[in-house]
Order: C-alpha cells, then structure tokens, then sequence
C-alpha cells in the first residue's frame, strides 16, 4: 500500500516569505507527527495529531509555526515570515492508533531559506 | 535538553563483523524504545524495538539490549552486510502517553564490504 507522502520534497524560499509543507499520511492512521531534523541534529519533536485535533504542540519553535490536520488524514505545516535558522528537512510520520509505537515516516521536505 | 544521545556520530566496520551501535538516555520514565534506519533522501524506518520490562529483543542478524540500570541500550548487528550501510536513531517514549518520542542524533554506519 501506499506509504506516507509529502511534499514538496524540496523548497527554496527566500527569508521572510511564508511556506506551507504538506504530508499524506497512511490510510487509516489516527496519529500523525511533524518532525524536524536540523543539520547534524536528531530529529526534534514539533507537534502532534490524535485524529484533527493537536493535543501536543509543545514542540513548535516559534508562534510563526503552525499546523493543521483536516478530515483525519492531510496535514499541513504552515511557517510564516521564514528565517534562515527554520531550514531543515521536515518529517511527517504517521501511526496506526495508540496500540502500537511503531512510526512510518515519509521522505521529508527539505526547506533551504536564504 | 536531549534526552537521548548518541554519542558516537558514525562508525565503520567490515562485512561479515558485528556492529554495535549505543545509546544513551536520562530520563529513568522511558518505558519504550525503538531503533530507526534511515538511507539517504528517506524517511526512518522502524527496524527493531524493546519495551522497558525486557532486556533484550532480537529479530534475525538485530538484536537490542536493554540496560535500565545503566539507562543504556545498544544494537547489535551480525553478521553486518553493506546494505546495512545507514544512519541508524535510536527514540524513546515516556508510558501513558505513547504521544512524544525522543530521538537521538543518529549513528552513520558504514559496513566496509
């Protein structure tokens, strides 16, 4: 079956314009996370999703993060007024309910901001 | 605060050998754990896990080892073969939530054929 997309899988934007990153995840999965992985850094929690609502936004670096998660299943991460420090690769994972740990990762956005 | 690290950035060993990749966490709460693969331009994939009841799990040439004591685990691989060639992040989840995981900052293993 298909797997987590997401994309763009690259974006160039210039600092101070706004981006909108968008993940499918697997049919059916409840859970879905946004991640993001910084040059030689692991991969840092941004927020998370149990059906359309965000219990977890613990994560997001900056209120120019946002995110949204419609009908249960396409979510979009939204950075406003971009900085040069929010480029990284942007991960979505999905997951099938709270029974099982396992995380199914799509192949990531790459944001250069310059 | 990085809650899970991994210390050794990357690591090299020849095909045919063992690979033994570390992991270290500080929050005693952990009560999950996961090891991820990821090649280049991918997504993590799940490769293996341990639940904290449990000191080790193996599944065919991956086998973790748990330490609670120590707050330590490690994966072991054999025989390693070049496809095993990645970047290998160990995570952690806290129990109840199942929500947040921790990652570490990944291991580069290069198996040398």
């Amino acid at each position: 079956g298909a797997g987590v997309s997401q994309s763009p899988s690259n974006k160039v934007t210039e600092k101070g314009k706004d981006v909108e990153l968008r993940c499918d995840p697997i049919s059916g999965h409840t859970a879905l996370y946004w991640y993001r992985q910084s040059l030689g850094q692991g991969l840092e929690f941004l927020i998370y999703f149990q059906g359309n609502s965000a219990p977890d936004k613990s994560g997001l670096p900056s209120d120019r993060f946002s995110a949204e998660r419609t009908g249960g299943s396409v979510s979009t991460l939204t950075i406003q007024r971009t900085q040069q420090e929010d480029s990284a690769v942007y991960l979505c994972a999905s997951r099938p309910g709270t029974d099982s740990y396992e995380q199914y990762f799509g192949p990531g956005t790459r944001l250069t901001v310059t | 605060d990085q809650q899970v690290k991994q210390n050794s950035p990357s690591l090299s060993v020849q095909e045919g050998r063992i690979s033994i990749l570390n992991c270290d966490y500080t929050n005693s709460m952990f009560d999950y754990f996961l090891w991820y693969k990821k090649y280049p331009a991918e997504g993590p994939t799940f490769l293996i896990s341990i639940s904290s009841i449990k000191d080790k799990n193996e599944d065919g040439r991956f086998t973790v080892f748990l330490n609670k004591s120590a707050k330590h685990l490690s994966l072991h691989i054999v025989p390693s073969q070049p496809g095993d060639s990645a970047v290998y992040f160990c995570a952690a989840s806290l129990p109840n939530t199942g929500n947040q995981f921790y990652f570490g900052t990944g291991t580069s293993l290069t198996v040398i054929p």
